[in-house]
């Protein structure tokens, strides 16, 4: 299994939709949970930290259900240039706090 | 402004000629680390440093050096680069062990 998965979409959703991704995470020490967008070739820009009382920046909501090892993110009424690949990323306990990456959710937001 | 520079962003060179990827940041971060990101991979660590001289192995080490003499700079050392190693390039910092990374722009390798 493997440490963070995320479904790879494409999620295919017209211009004003909500749509959510989720990830889950295997390892129940996990500590710091971020959700990253990545546009075409570019690096990865972080998009919001992700907190267990849930946590809100504009157009994007962030949860984290530690019981059940999942991270949702969900856009409400989404523009074209939300259009890019979203990462869950995922940071462990222990001393370095290794940072894994999912493989990413592509979302397209079409007119 | 706070950045993590990555040097080339380009580079198309042949198999067995050594090179170095530079990276540079300018947030007096800790800890740096190489990632290597390839198409249904994701990103996939290549080493990491927790500080000055501390550098360890991530997920995918082999045929790869790193050095950490200075807090801000982390050059990657392809000794003997091979096509397996074409592949998309980042850095990143990040202040302390649960704070979010800062990546450079990427650098495309490819290895004929």
């Amino acid at each position: 299994r493997k440490e963070v998965e995320q479904d790879p979409g494409p999620f295919n959703v017209p211009e004003g939709a909500t749509v959510a991704f989720n990830c889950t995470y295997s390892n129940s020490a996990s500590q710091s949970f971020f959700w990253y967008r990545q546009d075409c070739r570019k690096e990865p820009k972080l998009l919001m930290s992700v907190y267990s009382s849930g946590n809100e920046d504009g157009r994007f909501t962030a949860q984290l259900n530690r019981a059940s090892q999942y991270i949702s993110l969900l856009i409400r009424d989404s523009k074209l240039s939300d259009s890019a690949t979203y990462l869950c990323v995922v940071t462990n306990s222990g001393g370095y706090q290794k940072v894994t990456f999912g493989t990413g959710t592509k979302l397209q937001v079409i007119p | 402004e706070a950045q993590v520079t990555q040097n080339p962003r380009y580079l198309i060179t042949v198999t067995g000629k050594k090179l170095t990827v530079t990276c540079s940041q300018n947030m007096n971060h800790e800890y740096m680390s190489w990632y290597r990101q390839d198409p249904g991979l994701g990103l996939r660590q290549i080493y990491y440093s927790m500080n000055v001289e501390v550098t360890d192995k991530g997920d995918v080490p082999e045929g790869y050096k790193v050095s950490r003499k200075e807090k801000r700079n982390f050059p990657l050392i392809l000794e003997s680069p091979s096509p397996n190693q074409t592949s998309l390039y980042f850095c990143a910092s990040r202040q302390g062990a649960s704070q979010p990374q800062h990546f450079g722009d990427g650098t495309r390798l490819s290895i004929l």
